[in-house]
């Protein structure tokens, strides 16, 4: 099958500091990864698309500097979430595209707690 | 960009009845669509998903319908068992897999009743 992880599950930090979340594909390479965010109760909605060796482009209304894309490798990508404020507390998850299916994967997802 | 509307936000059903979830997209140059089934906390699983090629897929108790005149596509559980008790999104993405990002319903939260 195709397995994604991220890490860490969860997270509590103070406000103004950064946090950094990775995306890893763990038996298959992704020359795509999605970051989506998921508030309570609510529905996924993409943040961003990164891509090995690129820039990520970002969805309207995502600060880019803020979120910080990093897809090094083709089994990697990492979110870091930068002077984190408590409204920036949510469910991150990402997701890795196995292109032979077309098909997305999505990782366990990482909870940010923004205190 | 893509907006995807889903209904309805909760069903229950018995258990052993069926079950249907409905969405409608705004974006014609759409061509994927999959449905996912969250679980309270867990990351979304791909239960089926239905490329713009084929009108109908159904895999065991599960089948998607599309029609892309109308712009909408549906999910059906049938004899529904307690499992089946979970969050559901239904996704779009105007590339042939999700090669772009997917939009998301709003979701619906189907209670099986025993």
């Amino acid at each position: 099958g195709a397995v994604v992880s991220q890490h860490p599950s969860w997270v509590i930090c103070k406000s103004g500091t950064s946090v950094k979340i990775e995306c890893r594909s763990l038996d298959f390479q992704a020359t795509t990864m999605f970051w989506y965010r998921q508030f309570p109760k609510q529905s996924l909605m993409l943040m961003a698309t990164s891509n090995e060796g690129s820039k990520a482009t970002y969805e309207q209304g995502v600060e880019k500097d803020k979120f910080l894309i990093n897809h090094a490798s083709l089994t990697l990508s990492t979110l870091t979430v930068t002077s984190a404020h408590p409204e920036d507390s949510s469910f991150y998850i990402c997701s890795a595209l196995r292109a032979v299916e077309e098909t997305q994967y999505f990782g366990p997802g990482t909870r940010l707690l923004v205190l | 960009g893509e907006n995807v509307e889903q209904h309805p936000s909760t069903l229950s059903v018995q258990e052993g009845d069926s079950a249907v979830i409905k969405c409608t997209y705004s974006d014609s140059a759409s061509n994927y669509f999959p449905w996912y089934k969250q679980e309270l906390g867990k990351r979304p699983q791909l239960i089926i998903d239905i490329r713009s090629n084929v009108g109908e897929k159904k895999d065991q108790r599960i089948a998607v319908t599309l029609n892309k005149t109308a712009k909408h596509f549906s999910l059906h559980i049938t004899e529904t068992q307690p499992e089946d008790s979970a969050v559901y999104f239904c996704a779009a993405s105007w590339s042939g897999g999700g090669a772009d990002g997917l939009t998301f319903g709003k979701g619906t939260h189907l209670i099986i009743q025993p």
